[in-house]
């Protein structure tokens, strides 16, 4: 069956750290891959999405990027963060696009500090 | 305005009782998605519809194309199912989902 996971879970990093977060997916193949925030008390944004190894789709201009190094693994980095950049990060993967099923990790809270 | 609206906002219920959460679209769409997101902030998907009505235990979807309008409704509700339930549409212009705002369900014992 497929899973997803999502890491770390929780992370509070100083303003102008570095960030990596991490997504891997297992059971499928060339899946569809989206990075997700969600500000608080505020809905879902796409950040990214990439629909295989090394093609990335940026949404929103912003203080991220995305990388897809291998076909179900993808990470969501920032150089220095802002305080802005807090919120809940998704990962999810569907199979072609948005017409099939989406899968979310279990996201990563980050606080700025 | 928004491409996707959902009501209520919030919404509060007693056990057991019956409960709807209204999604409407103003766009063509390929799929809608109705999502669960938990207090802890995972997601889980609970359906996905292009047409008529699907059913999973308690839960039932339905979509109205014409009328751009899917409902999500929670039989027999139980504070287990106090989460905020949120609408999304795969538009088909776009590759990506567009979200409603969320409907938080808060069941009381």
């Amino acid at each position: 069956s497929q899973t997803i996971h999502q890491w770390p879970a929780t992370l509070v990093q100083p303003v102008g750290s570095p960030l990596s977060l991490e997504c891997t997916v297992e059971g499928t193949s060339n899946p569809n891959l989206y990075w997700y925030r969600q500000a608080a008390g505020r809905g879902l944004q796409l950040l990214f999405y990439s629909v295989g190894i090394g093609q990335i789709s940026s949404e929103v201009p912003q203080n991220l990027s995305a990388s897809r190094p291998q076909d179900r693994q993808f990470i969501l980095s920032s150089k220095k963060l802002l305080l802005s950049d807090s919120g809940f990060y998704l990962c999810a993967w569907s199979l072609g696009d948005f017409g099939n099923t989406i899968y979310f990790g279990e996201g990563s809270w980050l606080t700025v500090v | 305005k928004n491409e996707v609206e959902q009501s209520p906002q919030n919404l509060t219920a007693q056990e057991g009782e019956f409960i709807t959460i209204n999604c409407s679209y103003s766009v063509g769409i390929s799929a809608l998605h109705w999502l669960q997101q938990h207090p802890g902030g995972g997601i889980v998907s609970l359906f996905m519809l292009s047409s008529g009505k699907k059913k999973h235990g308690r839960l039932i979807a339905t979509i109205n194309i014409q009328e751009k309008h899917s409902s999500l409704h929670i039989t027999a509700s139980h504070p287990r199912d106090s989460a905020v339930y949120i609408c999304a549409v795969s538009l088909r212009s776009a590759r990506q989902l567009t979200f409603g705002s969320g409907t938080q369900l808060t069941v009381l014992p």
